[in-house]
């Protein structure tokens, strides 16, 4: 059982370059999302999905585009990088099953914008 | 809104010492916590979580956290501490709000030293 898994792990973008962030999950969760992480502040949300076809913003979502077509696949694209966008950004999935239900955690992709 | 303070950015013990790692929390009505660990270059690993009932939950790994509703407060406790505790460990809770998704503390760094 794989879990959430994220492409790639590593990337470095040139500023103005653009990109898209591979997040799959095979455990049918409905709820998908995307955090940055950043040295002192914990994870913040950038974009959310409640299910295929559906999608909302996060407390960051500047700069950044999602889309749901499926249940299992939540891809996160930057349009134009900029380095404020260098961080490490993790996909997370849970059912759909309340307050109560623990997410589950990619391994996260460390972007460096140059 | 929704906030969750980590006042200790580091936190170090010796092997085989008990160990804390504090947090504390900020939200409307009842509170649904969450203790995740971050071991280097994974992502986050759910520990515990608090719902509702006992204030003292067990989780993984020999972790335990101290529910304390007067005090808001969600403390992680380890009886003996162990040198492969060492990791990054974020305490957050469930959002009303943003598809329920969580909001993060800004983490601790525990180091056990042998």
């Amino acid at each position: 059982n794989a879990g959430v898994t994220q492409t790639p792990k590593f990337q470095v973008l040139k500023t103005g370059q653009s990109m898209t962030l591979q997040c799959a999950q095979d455990m049918n969760h409905e709820y998908m999302s995307w955090y940055r992480q950043d040295p002192g502040m914990g994870l913040r949300l950038i974009h959310y999905s409640v299910g295929a076809g559906i999608t909302d913003q996060g407390e960051v979502p500047n700069g950044y585009n999602v889309s749901r077509s499926t249940t299992e696949d939540f891809p996160l694209r930057l349009l134009s990088a900029a380095p404020s966008q260098t961080s490490v950004y993790f996909c997370a999935s849970s059912y759909r099953g309340g307050r109560h239900t623990e997410a589950f955690f990619g391994q996260g992709t460390r972007l460096t914008v140059v | 809104a929704q906030s969750v303070a980590q006042p200790e950015d580091q936190v170090n013990v010796a092997e085989g010492n008990p160990l804390t790692v504090k947090c504390t929390y900020s939200v409307s009505g009842n509170p649904y916590l969450f203790w995740y660990v971050q071991y280097p270059n994974r992502g986050l690993q759910f520990l515990l979580k608090y719902i509702t009932g006992d204030n003292l939950v067990k989780g993984s790994y020999g972790f335990e956290a101290e529910f304390n509703k007067s005090q808001t407060s969600f403390h992680l406790k380890k009886p003996s501490a162990l040198v492969s505790d060492s990791a990054l460990y974020f305490c957050a809770v469930r959002r009303h709000n943003y598809g329920q998704n969580f909001v993060f503390g800004p983490g601790t760094r525990l180091s056990v030293l042998p």
